[in-house]
Order: C-alpha cells, then sequence, then structure tokens
C-alpha cells in the first residue's frame, strides 16, 4: 500500500541545522509532489513548502525563504527537508504528505491524501 | 500573507448537525481558493476529508460535506458521531502559497 515513513526524532541546539527524511514506497516516487506540513505542540498546521520529485523544482512559504531545502534521492524514493537556523520556535512535528495534484511558482492545487506519521524535532539548548 | 479564521470551537450533539466555516482576511472564499479540509485527533497525523471546495476522498464519510456559503467555505457534518470528535482545518489556496486556518475544535456531545 501507499506509505510514506518518516525518519526518527530529532534533538538540536539553536542555530544548528536538521533534516529530515521521508521514504515513499507503494507507488512511483517521481509521479507526485510531496508537500512539507509542521505543527507546534498544542498549535495548528502550517504550510512550508512543495517539492516535484521528478524535476526537483521547489516552492517554499515565504515564512521559510532562505531557511528550507526540499531535495530528493530518486534512486531510494525519499524526499528531504532541511531546515536551517533553528530556533525554538522551529520545535514541532513535521510532516510529509502525498500531492496528487500540482504546485507551480505562482499556485498550488493540493489534493494531499497519504501523510507520514510525522518527525518531533525539538530545539533545545 | 492573508489569515485565514475558522470557528475556534463547536459543539454538536451525537446525531445533529453542524457547519464549520473558514473565511479570508482577503475578502470572499471562491472556488479559486480550492478550499480544504482536514481533520486531525490527538496523536495522530492530519487526515483530509475534503479538497477543491467539495470533493471527498474515497474514505470521506458520506457524513461530511464541503461547500461555498455566504462567503466562506463550509464543512459541513450531519449525523455527528462520537468519533467525529476531533479538530477541523481548513486550508486555502493563494498565489504563491496555501495558508491553513487556525482550526475549529469540535465536541461531540
Amino acid at each position: 500500500q501507499v506509505q510514506l515513513v518518516q525518519s526518527g526524532a530529532e534533538v538540536k541546539k539553536p542555530g544548528a541545522s536538521v533534516k529530515v527524511s521521508c521514504k515513499a514506497s507503494g507507488y512511483t516516487f517521481t509521479s507526485y509532489d510531496i508537500n512539507w506540513v509542521r505543527q507546534a505542540t498544542g498549535q495548528g498546521l502550517e504550510w512550508m513548502g512543495w517539492m516535484n520529485p521528478n524535476s526537483g523544482n521547489t516552492g517554499y512559504a515565504q515564512k521559510f525563504q532562505g531557511r528550507v531545502t526540499m531535495t530528493r534521492n530518486t534512486s531510494i524514493s525519499t524526499a528531504y527537508m532541511e531546515l536551517s537556523s533553528l530556533r525554538s520556535e522551529d520545535t514541532a512535528v513535521y510532516y510529509c504528505a502525498r500531492n496528487l495534484g500540482y504546485c507551480s511558482s505562482t499556485s498550488c492545487y493540493l489534493i494531499m491524501d497519504v501523510w507520514g506519521k510525522g518527525t518531533t524535532v525539538t530545539v533545545s539548548s | 500573507q492573508a489569515v485565514v479564521t475558522q470557528e475556534p470551537s463547536l459543539t454538536v450533539s451525537p446525531g445533529g448537525t453542524v457547519t464549520l466555516t473558514c473565511g479570508s482576511s482577503t475578502g470572499a472564499v471562491t472556488s479559486g481558493h480550492y478550499p480544504y479540509w482536514f481533520q486531525q485527533k490527538p496523536g495522530q497525523a492530519p487526515r483530509t476529508l475534503i479538497y477543491d471546495t467539495s470533493n471527498k476522498h474515497s474514505w470521506t464519510p458520506a457524513r461530511f460535506s464541503g461547500s461555498l456559503l455566504g462567503g466562506k467555505a463550509a464543512l459541513t457534518l450531519s449525523g455527528a458521531q462520537p468519533e467525529d470528535e476531533a479538530e477541523y482545518y481548513c486550508l486555502l489556496s493563494y498565489s504563491g502559497a496555501p495558508v491553513f486556518g487556525g482550526g475549529t475544535k469540535l465536541t461531540v456531545l
């Protein structure tokens, strides 16, 4: 069945970077975009950006521009989200989700069907 | 960035009907915002219920429906069940980026 399996929890110090992985199985990885969404403890959802695994094209929410990088390794059907210059406010659960729709530089048509279980990132000194 | 607004909390009786709404700080919500609804239970990843205003996924219970109502996106639950108690988030697409609402905590009581 279609699955997205995310990497395990991370604890990082302020100023460090974290790289979260999202391994796809059960479908052709390069056929659908991967989106990333995060959720701080007790807070709402926050869309971070998208990546096209076929082209490598990406789009990021303005809030994360310059700090986030989304990449992929098609040989192992895995997407990555790296967030740098971490601060305590980045403590959150990070989710990847498959998008059956599409995103471009100017719009996103989202049909997110399958989600990973989330990766907890804790930023603490 | 636009702000997407939802009711912070709502309560519905078992078997009852409730409508959750999703507004935009930029004006009326239209089909061009591709309104999207998620359900999230404590400790779980979000689950998508509705996309593009009113389209359902194969797992979306028939008692959920999406629409546009009075300049807002709406999620209507008809015949609430105890298992529908959850947080519900809407998401709207704007040029450049989608934005989530703050969520509605739905209590079935």
